[in-house]
């Protein structure tokens, strides 16, 4: 059973720093692309940045590009999501998503999700 | 950035009814168009991926059409468990930013 487990939200100031991560354990985790997706209280969905599986194709959101960096460790099948500069405006449920596709330039859609692991930046 | 508009954004229907979502993107994204279903409190299940590719899974009573800039979600009889939130989304310019469309919630009339 495929199983996207994030962790590392919380309750952080504006302008500190926030690192999250993702657990994937079911499937051949280096063989498919990654993305993080958030989504703000009572609002849509929106992507915030994607990986390729091993890590050659990268791509961010223009609403966090130079804050935030994606990575993953295909040896500990765990994708992470390093957030700096933190806004009021990232305070958001972040879930983690596997692509169909291996990636690369290629995206092609979102088959599993994790629960989400809440980011709420307030002073 | 390619932007995707819904509508409606918000339908009213019982269940046994045919409904149909559109989506149009601002600019052509060939078929790399995907739709998503959303329960509260839940993630987002793909439903739709390449625009018509029904997600394995997935109910026949669901399916997507288009190409280009216009893009369609149907369900052919809606059923109660359908009573949800429906995203598109467009994959076609990655690794630039991918988007969501703002949403089609679907609600019991």
């Amino acid at each position: 059973e495929v199983q996207l487990v994030e962790s590392g939200g919380g309750l952080v100031q504006p302008g500190r720093s926030l690192r999250l991560s993702c657990a994937a354990s079911g499937f051949t985790f280096d063989d498919y692309a990654m993305h993080w997706v958030r989504q703000a209280p009572g609002k849509g969905l929106e992507w915030v940045s994607g990986i390729s599986w091993n890590s050659g194709s990268i791509g961010y959101a223009d609403s966090v590009k130079g804050r935030f960096t994606i990575s993953r460790d295909n040896a500990k099948n765990s994708l992470y999501l390093q957030m700096n500069s933190l806004r009021a405006e990232d305070t958001a449920l972040y879930y983690c998503a596997k692509d169909i596709s291996s990636g690369g330039d290629t995206a092609i859609g979102f088959d599993y999700w994790g629960q989400g692991t809440l980011v709420t930046v307030s002073s | 950035d390619i932007q995707l508009t819904q509508s409606p954004s918000f339908l009213s229907a019982s269940v046994g009814d045919r409904v149909t979502i559109t989506c149009r993107a601002s600019q052509g994204i060939s078929s790399y168009l995907a739709w998503y279903q959303q329960k509260p409190g839940k993630a987002p299940k793909l439903l739709i991926y390449a625009a018509s590719t029904l997600q394995s899974g997935v109910p026949s009573r669901f399916s997507g059409s288009g190409s280009g800039t216009e893009f369609t979600l149907t369900i052919s009889s809606l059923q109660p468990e359908d009573f949800a939130t429906y995203y598109c989304q467009q994959l076609n310019s990655y690794p630039r930013a991918l988007t969501f469309g703002g949403g089609t919630k679907v609600e019991i009339k």
